[in-house]
């Protein structure tokens, strides 16, 4: 399976500045996806990351708010931009092959003061 | 649209017994996977188990299996002789197939293993 590997692992950052999370997969990977996990909840889409064009992004997750590059098959960032305390969160990067399950990074827990 | 249900918040289990955790799902689609996922404290996202909807028998992975009812939309894991380590939140999830990869999970539940 792919090694993935997500940086930074956490943060504590002040309201209205953003972060980048980067993704990294030691192995080209069709399908590169960000997800949120909000304190003690499930998993949610935020988008998925397609190489060499725009992020398809879900219900509620916006372009301007959660910018997303993917330049190779291998690399992917999320920018979680003019944070609030609300963006507080667990963000995941996942990846995976037509049919085959998932593989998530290790995660990044986010602090907004 | 999909939807995966565990209704079930947390349980709790004595170390070494066998404990089942459930989940239902719903959906239209006829080719689909199910999968299991364990989360523990370092938040890292494990896959436990899958299982192809296309297949009548159960998926089994050393002392997890699953008893997957594709009638009644059923896919629960049994875990049996419980370890400390399995302590972690537990999350079913779905995907329809030729979806590339796209995962609607459950809400999860967490599971104590006490010694």
């Amino acid at each position: 399976s792919a090694v993935i590997s997500q940086k930074p692992s956490r943060d504590i950052c002040q309201r209205g500045t953003s972060l980048t999370i980067q993704c990294q997969v030691d192995s080209q990977v069709t399908m590169m996806f960000w997800y949120r996990q909000q304190p003690g909840q499930s998993l949610t889409l935020i988008a998925t990351a397609n190489q060499g064009s725009e992020a398809t992004y879900e219900s509620g997750f916006v372009i301007d708010k959660f910018p997303i590059s993917r330049p190779n098959l291998t690399f992917s960032t999320l920018t979680v931009s003019n944070m609030s305390p609300e963006d507080s969160s667990i963000y995941l990067c996942s990846v995976g092959q037509g049919d085959s399950p998932l593989h998530f990074g290790n995660g990044t827990r986010l602090t907004v003061t | 649209a999909q939807t995966v249900t565990q209704s079930q918040p947390e349980m709790s289990v004595q170390e070494a017994e066998t404990v089942t955790l459930s989940c239902t799902y719903d959906t239209s689609e006829n080719n689909y996977y199910l999968f299991w996922y364990k989360q523990p404290p370092s938040r890292q996202m494990i896959l436990v188990i899958r299982q192809e909807a296309y297949k009548q028998q159960n998926a089994t992975e050393n002392r997890f299996s699953v008893n997957f009812q594709k009638a009644a939309k059923s896919f629960s894991l049994k875990i049996s002789d419980s370890q400390l380590g399995d302590t972690a939140m537990y999350f079913c999830a779905f995907m329809v197939s030729g979806a590339n990869s796209k995962l609607t999970f459950g809400k999860g539940i967490t599971l104590s293993v006490r010694p």
